[in-house]
This record gives structure tokens, sequence and C-alpha cells, in this order.
């Protein structure tokens, strides 16, 4: 399954929303769809998972929604510390997929 | 609180076998989950390999199914990766992860990965 993340790289200043996009090539089956957020040098972080579950020590400020082939991470209130690249990973199958990953830029 | 550490050499010459240990603490593998490796070439996303369990069951990416094994050690509460014939592209960070449970699942937690060169 293939997984299609826009925009590739979206500036926003703080306070702002963002909406990030991930499309699936395919339905996502069970609503098998994670986010993660990766800063510059360090492993990914999970966020999001079964689209709209947020993980341990998540805020609240992170959402996720979407089913079948749509879905979307959404950041309110951001901040300089939200500045990273998001990538959705699809697990209802092998091989897990992960979209090429959005660049969110805060300032 | 469970963490992940790889561990390997850095640099590997081409046409070798890359061999990484992902060493776990915090949580006894023999206990359950699935164990995940997943790469990242500089500067581009992340690509999953494969994903074992401690009973030996492991899950290979298809196309890099002719030069992956995956195995794991309980008792030294271990798991680990090699992959033959490496070339440039297999250049990469490669972490360890756990799976949330069975191997369609996300991952968490990730080791802090480890950057494998494949150079002369």
């Amino acid at each position: 399954n293939v997984l299609t993340q826009s925009p590739g790289t979206l500036s926003l200043s703080p306070g702002e929303r963002a909406t990030l996009s991930c499309r699936a090539s395919q339905s996502v089956i069970s609503s098998y769809l994670a986010w993660y957020q990766q800063k510059p040098g360090q492993a990914p972080r999970l966020l999001i998972y079964g689209v709209s579950g947020r993980a341990t020590g998540i805020p609240d400020r992170f959402s996720g929604t979407g089913s079948g082939t749509d879905f979307t991470l959404t950041i309110s209130r951001l901040e300089p510390e939200d500045s990273a690249v998001y990538y959705c990973q699809e697990y209802g199958s092998t091989p897990i997929t992960f979209g090429q990953g959005t660049r969110l830029e805060v300032k | 609180q469970v963490q992940l550490q790889e561990s390997g050499p850095g640099l590997v010459k081409p046409s070798e076998t890359l061999s990484l240990t992902c060493t776990v603490s915090g949580y006894s593998i023999g206990s359950g989950y699935y164990w995940g490796w997943i790469r990242q070439p500089p500067g581009k996303g992340l690509e999953w390999i494969g994903s074992l369990y401690h009973s030996g069951t492991t899950f290979y990416k298809s196309s890099l199914k002719s030069r992956v094994t995956m195995s794991v050690d309980t008792s030294q509460n271990q798991f680990s990766l090699e992959l033959t014939s490496v070339t440039a592209a297999d250049t990469a960070v490669y972490y360890c992860a756990r799976h949330s449970s069975g191997y369609l699942a996300w991952f968490d937690p990730w080791g802090q990965g480890i950057l494998v060169t494949a150079s002369s």
C-alpha cells in the first residue's frame, strides 16, 4: 500500500494550525494507520495510532482523523518545538509501509 | 520503561554482511510482542525491513527477503539483523523497535538508531 503525504513542506507561524495529509493507494484495513514525529538526529516518536488514538504523553493539540484512503494529522496551536518531519505508517498488512514524510517548519 | 539499543559495526564493505544487534532493557523479549527493524537512508524516509517474534517467526519485506535474516536470543534479551551482499544503497540509519501488539501494529518504542555505511 503506497502512502503519499502532502504537502512536502509546510511553513507556519506559532499559534497557527497545521493540516497534514496522508493518502493511501488502497483502503487501509481496520484503521491501521499511525503517525510519527521525527526531529533531526532522533528516532521517530509515535504520536497517533489506530487513526485517532493519541500515544502516551502526546498533547491533545495533536489529533488524527480519516478513513479508507484519506487521513489527516492536525496540529493546533503550533509551537516552535513542533518543527519536525511527520510520517504516516500503514500496518494493516505486510509490507508495513511509511509515507515519504511532510516537513513542518514553525517560525 | 522499555528501552532498545542498537549495536554493531558502523562501516561495512560492499558485498559483505551487515550484522546488527538490538538489546532490550525493561522488558523480557520472551514474554511476547513482535520486534522490528526499520532503516532510513540519509535524508530519506523510513523503510520497514522485517519483524520477528521470540518463537522465531519472522516477516520480511519481500524485496529484501533473499538477503535478510533475523533472529532472537532470549537469554541475552537481544534480537539481531543480518543483511548480506550489501551495496551503497544499504547505507542508512538502522532502527530497532517494538510492535505494540502482533506484527500488524505500530512501533513504540524505538531505539536511537545506528548509522551503517557501506563503503570500501
